[in-house]
């Protein structure tokens, strides 16, 4: 039934150690996006996809990276994770159209820590 | 950077009772508000897509309103149930922004049986 999977649902990594996150979707859709929300703070977007094409967010930290290698799959790389890097992350898609018109379908998260 | 603002953060009601909780958000370039309901240790689930000034949406006792002119939008449920402890997001997009939602921190609800 699950539709958006995230893989793991919690990662341990070490200070500095590269680090990759995992999202699955069923739908189909056109878009997915990656969130990051920091405890007690607002998901952020760091990056989303429209089909292939890759829209970063200004801020999002270099450290950062993503791929998608075909529809249903997008990845999270954080090359060189820093404490501040623990969060949860979350993966979400939508369908493609007017974007602000349809509803985002989210995976689960994965929380990261950040040893 | 964009202010979504949700009050309160947090709110404990016993169960029966009937809540609301708002989100603020600013007016200029309004598209559509979204609100998420999310369970612990599950995903983030769509409650409503309101696009329209003076909108109102009702799912089973889980209503919304809408007000683009002044910025907010109100979330209320009616006769809270356990089932309903959750935390409460909302997302604006607007129309200049891409494909960018900009989330608030979240109302946090704690049903008491």
């Amino acid at each position: 039934d699950a539709m958006v999977i995230q893989n793991p649902r919690y990662q341990v990594t070490q200070f500095g150690k590269p680090v990759t996150l995992s999202c699955s979707q069923t739908l189909n859709h056109n878009v997915m996006y990656w969130y990051q929300q920091k405890s007690s703070q607002a998901p952020k977007l760091l990056f989303h996809y429209y089909d292939k094409d890759f829209n970063n967010e200004a801020d999002t930290p270099d450290n950062f990276q993503s791929r998608r290698p075909n529809t249903s799959f997008c990845f999270l790389d954080i090359r060189s994770p820093g404490l501040g890097d623990a969060a949860m992350y979350l993966c979400a898609t939508s369908r493609s159209g007017t974007g602000g018109y349809n509803e985002q379908f989210f995976g689960p998260g994965t929380r990261l820590t950040v040893l | 950077i964009l202010n979504v603002e949700q009050s309160p953060q947090s709110l404990h009601v016993q169960e029966g009772d009937s809540t609301n909780f708002t989100c603020s958000f600013p007016s200029s370039n309004f598209y559509a508000l979204h609100w998420y309901r999310w369970e612990t240790a599950k995903s983030p689930e769509a409650l409503f897509v309101m696009t329209l000034n003076g909108d109102e949406k009702k799912k089973g006792r889980i209503s919304a309103t809408l007000n683009t002119k002044e910025g907010y939008s109100y979330l209320y449920i009616k006769g809270s149930q356990p089932e309903d402890s959750a935390t409460y997001l909302c997302a604006l997009f607007q129309s200049n922004t891409g494909n960018q939602f900009y989330f608030g921190t979240g109302t946090s609800l704690t049903v008491i049986p």
